[in-house]
């Protein structure tokens, strides 16, 4: 089957940098995605990584290791707005299927 | 349309009844998820449809519950017989490769 692990809480402060870890397992792996979701509403797509490397959107980056089956996500120059869920998932599996993770809270502090 | 359309968005119902919710996906989206989440928990996946391909029903907690596409586009979420352990946000996505819009999802009560 597929799994994902990440950190279930991080607290940062306005302007830091935070770095939101994702280890996964899954068969026949295609990429790992990063969503966010705010208090009440959906999830929206952030990234997506099919290779090894590192891929920027903005004050956004998420890098992936293959070998390692790890990824993170990275949010620079944090805002109050960036306080949400973020959820990485893993497409996989023998119909490809997308996982998600149980959730990273971040807080962000003034 | 413009994006994934849900409905209805809130429905409260009595155990035992059927409910059904549906989900318009992104016009030419091929691929389309249902998944469901409890309050403060993360996505639990039901069900996967892709284009024509039998739909991945691997996520589905139990017989009462069901879902169809008609046409590649339309899907609805059959829940038989609701019981209190079905209350939960139920959230649609479609996509056409990477990177899945949601819906606003579904919000259902079981009293």
């Amino acid at each position: 089957g597929q799994s994902l692990e990440q950190p279930s809480e991080v607290t940062a402060v306005e302007g830091a940098i935070v770095q939101i870890n994702c280890t996964y397992q899954t068969s026949g792996f295609y990429g790992l995605s990063w969503y966010q979701q705010h208090d009440g509403g959906a999830p929206t797509f952030l990234s997506y990584n099919a290779l090894d490397g590192l891929e920027e959107t903005g004050r956004f980056s998420s890098f992936l290791s293959r070998s390692d089956s790890y990824g993170y996500l990275l949010l620079q120059e944090l805002q109050m707005k960036d306080s949400a869920s973020y959820f990485c998932a893993v497409e996989g599996g023998a119909t490809n299927k997308l996982i998600f993770g149980t959730g990273t809270l971040l807080a962000v502090q003034p | 349309g413009a994006g994934v359309s849900q409905s209805p968005s809130n429905k409260v119902t009595e155990k035992g009844k059927d409910v059904e919710l549906r989900c318009d996906p992104i016009s030419g989206h091929t691929a389309l998820y249902w998944y469901r989440q409890s309050l403060g928990q993360g996505l639990e996946f039901l069900i996967y449809f892709q284009g024509n391909s039998a739909p991945d029903k691997s996520g589905l907690p139990s017989d009462r519950f069901s879902a169809e596409r008609t046409g590649g586009s339309v899907s609805t979420l059959t829940i038989q017989r609701t019981q209190q352990e079905d209350s939960a946000v139920y959230l649609c996505a479609s996509s056409l490769r990477y990177g899945y819009t949601f819906g606003s999802g579904t919000r259902l009560t079981v009293v």
